[in-house]
């Protein structure tokens, strides 16, 4: 397999469901990223790891919770979630810093599409 | 203060023309890459093209190209000889050197060809 996958693509819970959502990327990279999607609104990026270890949280609520195993893997753990976490998270991986004057673009993955009943 | 600013919602462009897809940004970091993502109905998001704030020369990639106005602030995407296919959600990004792993995005421009 190549690029960067996700499973399921598509979740239906309830909200006192527990399920998890899981990401792998195959391109080597050490920084992988967990982003929100929701209808009409930009792209809210939730959680980045850089070699395993968690550098941004940005305010999200402990009904997610992270965990990164190694630099290829990248879960979301969902429980008791609400109706408006419905939506498409997307998980991400990009190389650290690099190139002067900038840095390595991103590799999303197709995109877990999810519902929250 | 918004660091990455996209004000078109939606455009159109006439299949084989050419459009541009309006990015502005805000940084105090003079290190700093650019970079444009295509998101198609299907939701996935593609990377198309990349600007590193040292460089030189405008990015292109096939028919797509970045015009980089550093003094400007800005990173439009010009796609030329429009297709069907390119029929989609466009994302500005930005990643600050100072900021290390962090990407900030647009709020996106729909973008629809008409046969």
């Amino acid at each position: 397999e190549t690029g960067v996958t996700q499973t399921p693509r598509h979740l239906v819970m309830g909200m006192t469901n527990k399920k998890s959502l899981k990401c792998e990327q195959h391109l080597g990279h050490n920084a992988m990223y967990w982003y929100k999607q929701s209808a009409k609104k930009p792209l809210e990026l939730m959680f980045v790891y850089n070699f395993k270890e968690q550098t941004e949280n940005n305010s999200v609520p402990s009904r997610f919770s992270p965990e990164c195993p190694n630099s290829s893997h990248l879960f979301l753990h969902l429980h008791t979630l609400q109706p408006e976490d419905s939506a498409l998270y997307l998980c991400a991986s990009s190389q650290g810093e690099g190139r002067v004057g900038g840095s390595y673009e991103q590799y999303f993955g197709p995109g877990t599409r999810l519902t929250v009943t | 203060a918004q660091k990455i600013t996209q004000t078109q919602p939606g455009m159109f462009v006439q299949e084989k023309e050419a459009v541009t897809l309006d990015c502005t940004y805000d940084t105090s970091d003079p290190s700093y890459g650019l970079f444009w993502y295509k998101q198609p109905s299907s939701g996935e998001m593609i990377f198309l093209i990349y600007q590193g704030s040292y460089d030189q020369q405008n990015a292109t990639e096939g028919r797509y190209s970045l015009n980089f106005q550093k003094a400007r602030k800005s990173a439009n995407l010009v796609i030329s000889a429009s297709q069907l296919g390119d029929s989609a959600m466009y994302f500005c990004a930005m990643r600050e050197r100072g900021t290390g792993n962090q990407f900030y995005f647009g709020t996106g421009t729909s973008l629809t060809v008409i046969p």
